[in-house]
């Protein structure tokens, strides 16, 4: 079956340390998302990637990385220059950008510092 | 800029209940609409969706109409079940989905 995998499900993070969230498609999509969620509130945008090679900032993308090295792959690294990490990471994929194409979800990685 | 409005829960339901859940929009241009739904642990799930205005999206005997001249895209489902209690979120984009904006989620809890 087609999907989207984040790994891992659960990341604990020192203080000071990077660490990076993994986000895997066989969908064939073009577009990659990576959000954050926090209790009682929408998902914000972190990082987006509509091509291989290719990603632009989200509307909070300080203290966050990603790479596009390979259309099925688009993995976020949070820095240490993040200094409140714990979050819901919720990764998407969409066929393009077009508006009337949905997004496609993971089943997320909850981050905690330890 | 594009911004989505959802009603504030909790809600809590009987089980077979009519369901409501309010969102209202801005947005420049036109905009296709979207209702995601979330469950415990996992990510959200791609629900139903309208494109233009007075179009209907439904799925699992959930529905929500495009309307805009109230710029709103409420959903509605006649008889909720224990198995709907999740999380659900409106959503929007315009030209492109770089620029989708979600609602802030409404936690919908359905009681036998």
């Amino acid at each position: 079956d087609g999907g989207i995998t984040q790994s891992p499900k659960y990341l604990f993070r020192k203080e000071g340390q990077n660490v990076t969230l993994s986000c895997e498609q066989n969908l064939n999509h073009d577009a990659m998302y990576w959000y954050r969620q926090d209790p009682g509130q929408g998902l914000r945008l972190i990082y987006y990637s509509q091509i291989v090679n290719d990603f632009q900032k989200g509307d909070i993308a300080e203290g966050y990385s990603v790479s596009r090295e390979k259309k099925e792959s688009f993995p976020l690294t949070v820095t240490s220059a993040q200094k409140n990490p714990t979050a819901f990471y919720l990764c998407a994929s969409s066929r393009g950008t077009g508006e009337n194409q949905p997004q496609h979800f993971g089943d997320g990685t909850r981050l905690s510092i330890l | 800029g594009n911004s989505v409005t959802q009603m504030e829960g909790p809600v809590t339901l009987s089980e077979e209940a009519f369901l409501t859940i309010n969102c209202t929009y801005t947005a420049t241009g036109y905009p296709s609409l979207f209702w995601y739904v979330q469950y415990p642990g996992e990510g959200l799930q791609l629900l139903l969706k309208a494109t233009k205005a007075d179009d209907k999206g439904s799925n699992k005997g959930f529905e929500a109409t495009y309307r805009k001249e109230t710029t709103s895209f409420h959903l509605e489902k006649g008889s909720v079940q224990v198995s709907d209690s999740a999380v659900y979120f409106c959503a929007l984009t315009t030209y492109n989905n770089n620029d989708m904006r979600f609602g802030a989620g409404t936690r919908l809890t359905v009681k036998p």
